[in-house]
């Protein structure tokens, strides 16, 4: 069965680099994985996507291994405002989309 | 662009009512899709499209049914609200079914049964 499961909280502070980790069994070669960033009372929104190896955009990087069971969403130096919940999402077998449960991130001062 | 929109942004049902929550999008995407949203779970997928006149079911299909008439508009009608369904929903689009393509979220629709 088709699992995506991350660390439920993590804590941090302002200009650390912050790495949440996402576990996908089950994972096969052509599904991508995607992370989300949702802020209270609003909808997820897209922070960056990849295949495999390592992606990097304006906001994050994202490090997927060989083996592709497992991926690493990185915040390089987080600030107050990325206080959010992070979502990991895969996309099993073409329309079988499956969240993690998601990763509370609370950066402090 | 108004991207993705969804109403109403809260409601109240008795047990056995029904319901239709709206989404519509302004961005020309074929592909549509509606999420639950439940403490604990993350997000699941409920039901979605890749096209008009086209729908499939997701995870968690039961109590919930879909049509895509236009390529605009997914409504995501309760037919027997049931206190199981309390949740916050939310509908999501994307240029395509291809997983490549990034999907972007409603605001949500909070929902309660009582």
């Amino acid at each position: 069965l088709a699992k995506t499961t991350q660390p439920i909280s993590m804590d941090s502070y302002e200009g650390q680099e912050v790495n949440i980790t996402c576990s996908h069994n089950n994972i096969a070669t052509n599904d991508y994985i995607t992370w989300y960033q949702q802020f209270p009372s609003q909808g997820p929104r897209f922070i960056i996507q990849g295949y495999k190896t390592k992606v990097t955009n304006e906001v994050a990087s994202l490090f997927i291994p060989a083996d592709r069971k497992s991926s690493t969403l990185s915040l390089p130096r987080v600030s107050l405002s990325d206080t959010a919940v992070y979502y990991c999402l895969v996309e099993y077998n073409n329309n079988d989309m499956r969240f993690g449960a998601g990763t509370r991130l609370t950066v402090k001062p | 662009n108004a991207g993705v929109t969804q109403t109403p942004k809260f409601q109240v049902l008795k047990t056995g009512q029904s319901m239709t929550l709206q989404c519509a999008q302004d961005m020309n995407h074929e592909y549509m899709s509606w999420y639950r949203q439940d403490p604990g779970m993350g997000l699941r997928l409920i039901h979605y499209s890749v096209g008009a006149g086209i729908t499939d079911q997701g995870e968690v299909p039961n109590g919930y049914n879909v049509s895509r008439s236009t390529t605009e508009d997914f409504p995501l009608r309760l037919l027997s609200a049931a206190p199981s369904q309390t949740s916050v929903y939310f509908c999501a689009s994307s240029y395509s079914e291809k997983h490549s393509y990034e999907q972007y979220f409603g605001p949500g629709t909070r929902l309660t049964v009582t």
